[in-house]
């Protein structure tokens, strides 16, 4: 079975502190990741999808990078705002169609 | 508004109690997924769907059937479920293959005794 790990699995930040969280993957057969927020009681949201090595997207405070490579993504988040705490999952697309498999997930919070 | 609906968004059954959840998207999506939701274990796909008549089997099928006679639909279709299949449940679609994002219903709570 196809392995997506993330780490850390938990992170408490003070508000204002940048932060960082890592999803791997198998490095070979890439096809594309997706970068998904997920706020308690809600339904997870897109925040990414990185299809290319040496991709960097970003939306407002967060940013993601790609290397295909090794095998792993980054998200960033600057300034943590409390707003910010959710669970961040990232999703590996296992072959040219909708087939993928999710990491467990970071769980951020953000105090104030 | 574009979205994705679930129903029911709770459920308490019993076992081998037949049961459909249905999926509905009104965003002319060609894929569609069903995924489950366990303590500790992450989302894992149980189905998924990239076009009318077009099904696939994702990790954890067993016990589930699909069906996709309309774009816009997609049940999960439960014909005998038993207390293991307790869980969250979310379906999600998107406009095309893998490099598109996924947009998710507002998830399925189903618990069976």
């Amino acid at each position: 079975i196809l392995n997506v790990e993330q780490s850390p699995q938990s992170l408490h930040v003070q508000e204002g502190d940048s932060t960082n969280f890592t999803c791997s993957f198998p490095s070979s057969n890439f096809y594309a990741l997706h970068w998904y927020r997920w706020e308690t009681a809600k339904s997870p949201e897109a925040l990414f999808v990185m299809t290319l090595n040496g991709d960097e997207k970003k939306k407002g405070r967060i940013s993601a990078t790609l290397n295909t490579k090794e095998g792993y993504s980054y998200l960033y988040i600057k300034g943590s705002q409390p707003e910010d705490s959710a669970t961040y999952l990232c999703a590996f697309l296992i072959n040219y169609g909708q087939n993928f498999v999710f990491g467990p997930g970071t769980r951020l919070s953000v105090l104030p | 508004e574009a979205q994705v609906t679930q129903n029911p968004r709770y459920l308490i059954t019993v076992t081998g109690k037949k049961l459909t959840v249905t999926c509905s998207q009104n965003m002319n999506h060609e894929y569609m997924s069903w995924y489950r939701q366990d303590p500790g274990l992450g989302l894992r796909q149980i189905y998924y769907s990239m076009n009318v008549e077009v099904t696939d089997k994702g990790d954890v099928p067993e016990g589930y059937k699909v069906s996709r006679k309309e774009k816009r639909n997609f049940p999960l279709i439960l014909e005998s479920p038993s207390p293991n299949q307790t869980s969250l449940y979310f379906c999600a679609s998107s406009w095309r293959q893998g490099s598109y994002e996924q947009y998710f219903g507002p998830g399925t709570r189903l618990t069976v005794t």
